[in-house]
């Protein structure tokens, strides 16, 4: 059975650090997906990035990095330089197999404040 | 915006009722998806349609219960109403069924049963 963990539940940090946010997954398929999404304090869930088994490179994005290891089944996600818009809990997902109809599976979310 | 709109936005009712949801998908997606959150349980799957078909279902009530017409809209019908059914209520909708497709949310239908 899949399952995605976010070990910490809250995070709380000053304006302008580096904050990394832990996701570990299990799954026994050899093909899935990796998501995290962000859901501000209006509630919305908003996409920030899918990543599939295949490929392990580190993605950046602007203030924003992710680093994907399989070795230890870890999604991280990494916000640099936090700004107080970045204050809001944010999932990491899980989804199998490349058809079929498999949902997401989240993780419980981590609750980042950014203190200014 | 996501382009995934949901009506209403809060719901207050009363124990004992029975709502619908309404959920439309982005322009061209076929898949729609139906998950709760609440503070105890977090997010959790509920329906998958795929082009009006049923497509898999997760942990939803047998008082719950969906479907997608031919416009590709979803309404998710709740009754028997209990003050644990309270919680956030969102659809999303991603092009095709497959686990590598992204879903997008919509802003959530917040239901609040006294």
């Amino acid at each position: 059975a899949q399952k995605v963990t976010q070990a910490q539940t809250e995070i709380s940090v000053v304006e302008k650090e580096d904050v990394t946010l832990d996701c570990v997954y299990e799954t026994r398929d050899t093909t899935y997906y990796l998501f995290w999404y962000k859901q501000p304090p209006s509630g919305e869930l908003v996409f920030l990035i899918r990543r599939n088994s295949f490929d392990e490179q580190n993605e950046i994005s602007g203030r924003y990095s992710w680093n994907f290891q399989k070795s230890t089944s870890s999604f991280n996600f990494t916000i640099t330089a936090s700004q107080v818009v970045d204050s809001a809990v944010y999932f990491c997902a899980l989804s199998e197999a490349y058809s079929g109809n498999t949902p997401l599976v989240f993780g419980k979310g981590t609750r980042l404040s950014v203190i200014a | 915006d996501s382009g995934v709109t949901q009506t209403p936005k809060h719901l207050i009712t009363a124990t004992g009722q029975r709502v619908t949801l309404r959920c439309s998908p982005r322009s061209g997606d076929l898949s729609v998806y139906w998950y709760q959150q609440s503070l105890d349980q977090g997010l959790q799957f509920l329906i998958q349609y795929y082009n009006g078909e049923e497509r898999a279902k997760g942990n939803i009530l047998e008082r719950f219960s969906a479907q997608q017409f031919p416009d590709l809209h979803s309404e998710l019908n709740l009754s028997s109403l209990e003050l644990g059914d309270s919680a956030l209520y969102f659809c999303a909708s991603s092009p095709r069924g497959g686990g590598y497709n992204e879903q997008f949310f919509g802003p959530g239908t917040r239901l609040t049963v006294l």
